[in-house]
C-alpha cells in the first residue's frame, strides 16, 4: 500500500506567476482534497474532488483550481500568485462513502512567493 | 459561519504526565469530528474519528471524547512521551449532500513534552 505523495517538496515563485502542485493518492482511495496551511495555523480547506469533479470548496478565490485524474492523482493550480499564497499546501486522500474513513495526508509542498 | 476553536494554544508538560486538549465547534450539519497529530514539517496523521453517536474513542494512549449537545470535544493524552511533542488539530466535517463535504480545521494546540 503506497501512501500519499506530493511534489515538489519545496517551490519558490514570483508574485504574478502560476504554479502547479501534484499529488498521488493512496491506493484504493477515490477522493482527494487540498489544504493551505500558513505558518503556525491550522490547515484551511481549499476543495475536494470525487469522480474528477469538485464536490466541496472552501473560501478560496477562483484562481485556485484543481484537477483529479482517472487514476485519482490530482493537481492544484494557483494563478496570479500573491505574497499571501506562501504556505504549506497539503493533499489528502480518502475513500468516500465511508464516514469513518480517515484522511491520509501527504507531507506537503512548501510554496514561497517572493 | 463554521468555526473550530482549540485551547490551549500551547502547552508544556513533563514526560509521564497526562494532559487534556479542548475543542469547541460551531459546524453544521455535523458529520464527524477528527483529531490529528502533526509533527513539524510533516502532514497530519489521524488519531481518532467520531460520529454524532459516539461519546468516546481511544487509540493507545490517546482518548477522545465528544459531546454533540454542547459541541465540545477533548483529547486526553496519558503518560506523555517525548514523541508526543507535536501540534494536535481538531477537524470537524459538515456534509451537505451524499458526497459533498467541507472540513473546518482548528488552529491546533502545540504540545511540548520535556524531561
Amino acid at each position: 500500500e503506497t501512501g500519499v505523495t506530493q511534489s515538489p517538496t519545496h517551490l519558490i515563485k514570483t508574485r504574478g506567476q502560476q504554479v502547479t502542485l501534484r499529488c498521488s493518492s493512496q491506493s484504493g482511495h477515490n477522493t482527494v482534497s487540498w489544504y493551505q496551511q500558513a505558518l503556525g495555523q491550522g490547515p484551511q480547506f481549499i476543495f475536494q474532488y470525487y469522480r474528477e469533479e469538485e464536490n466541496g470548496r472552501g473560501n478560496f478565490p477562483p484562481r485556485f483550481s484543481g484537477l483529479q485524474f482517472p487514476n485519482y492523482s490530482s493537481e492544484l493550480n494557483v494563478n496570479a500568485l500573491e505574497l499571501d499564497d506562501s504556505a504549506l499546501y497539503l493533499c489528502a486522500s480518502s475513500l468516500i462513502g465511508s464516514i469513518n474513513s480517515p484522511l491520509h495526508f501527504g507531507n506537503g509542498t512548501r510554496l514561497t512567493v517572493t | 459561519k463554521n468555526q473550530v476553536e482549540q485551547s490551549p494554544q500551547s502547552l508544556i508538560i513533563l514526560e509521564g504526565k497526562n494532559c487534556t486538549l479542548q475543542c469547541n465547534y460551531t459546524v453544521s450539519p455535523f458529520s464527524n469530528l477528527r483529531w490529528y497529530k502533526q509533527d513539524t514539517g510533516r502532514g497530519p496523521v489521524s488519531l481518532t474519528i467520531m460520529t454524532f453517536s459516539e461519546n468516546t474513542k481511544s487509540n493507545g494512549r490517546y482518548t477522545a471524547t465528544l459531546d454533540a449537545d454542547t459541541k465540545q470535544s477533548s483529547l486526553h493524552i496519558t503518560a506523555s512521551q517525548l514523541s508526543d511533542s507535536a501540534s494536535y488539530i481538531c477537524v470537524v466535517t459538515a456534509t451537505y449532500t451524499g458526497t459533498a463535504s467541507k472540513l473546518t480545521f482548528g488552529t491546533g494546540t502545540r504540545l511540548q513534552v520535556t524531561l
